[in-house]
């Protein structure tokens, strides 16, 4: 019954490695989203799409991008992980833009060494 | 809401009490507020939403309120339970970005 899912729940990478998080959905929303969420705080949106239409959040490090091959996947790129992006990278959906509520996948706990 | 990165603010009630949360919102425009609840180790979950027409709505155990005059909302959880133990974000529409939470505990 699980409607967004993101995989993997844990992932390790070495610095600089580069490290795809991925994320899938059964709901057919329009939009995805990439939080990420450091200890304590609240998650702060790296970017969405709205349908094939991609929005980078003007504070969102270049090392960090985002693909959208289909309704269904979303990815997120890390080209090379610095330790100040260990964090939990949250996905989710919503049905549009605006006045509708976002539903979260459980996340993506991510670690580097 | 913007989130600052702080430490979370925290409320810490007994079991069976009411429980408030509040949240401050910065742009006026905003017309759509939503509140999650997340608990240790997963994603945020919906909770409830209100629209600016309105001032006041009420779920099961749950009502939110909001002050359009001074930008502020709040989540009210009657009958507080220890499930109910979690952090709490407020969001607006306008954005799609978090307020700080608040980590609410509850003691049996």
């Amino acid at each position: 019954d699980a409607m967004v899912i993101q995989n993997p729940r844990y992932q390790v990478t070495q610095f600089g490695k580069p490290v795809t998080l991925s994320c899938s959905q059964t709901l057919n929303h329009n939009v995805m989203y990439w939080y990420q969420q450091k200890s304590s705080q609240a998650p702060k949106l790296l970017f969405h799409y709205y349908d094939k239409d991609f929005n980078n959040e003007a504070d969102t490090p270049d090392n960090f991008q985002s693909r959208r091959p289909n309704t269904s996947f979303c990815f997120l790129d890390i080209r090379s992980p610095g330790l100040g992006d260990a964090a939990m990278y949250l996905c989710a959906t919503s049905r549009g833009k605006g006045n509708y509520e976002q539903y979260f996948g459980p996340g993506t706990r991510l670690t580097v060494t | 809401g913007e989130s600052v990165g702080l430490h979370l603010p925290t409320l810490s009630v007994q079991e069976g009490d009411n429980s408030i949360i509040n949240c401050a919102y910065s742009n006026s425009a905003s017309d759509y507020f939503i509140w999650y609840k997340q608990e240790s180790g997963k994603g945020p979950q919906f909770i409830i939403d209100i629209r600016s027409n309105m001032d006041k709505r009420q779920g099961q155990r749950v009502t939110v309120l909001l002050n359009k005059t001074v930008k502020h909302l709040s989540l009210q959880i009657a009958a507080t339970q220890p499930g109910d133990s979690a952090v709490y974000f407020c969001a607006e529409n306008n954005d799609m970005r978090f307020g700080a939470g608040t980590r609410l505990t509850v003691k049996p």
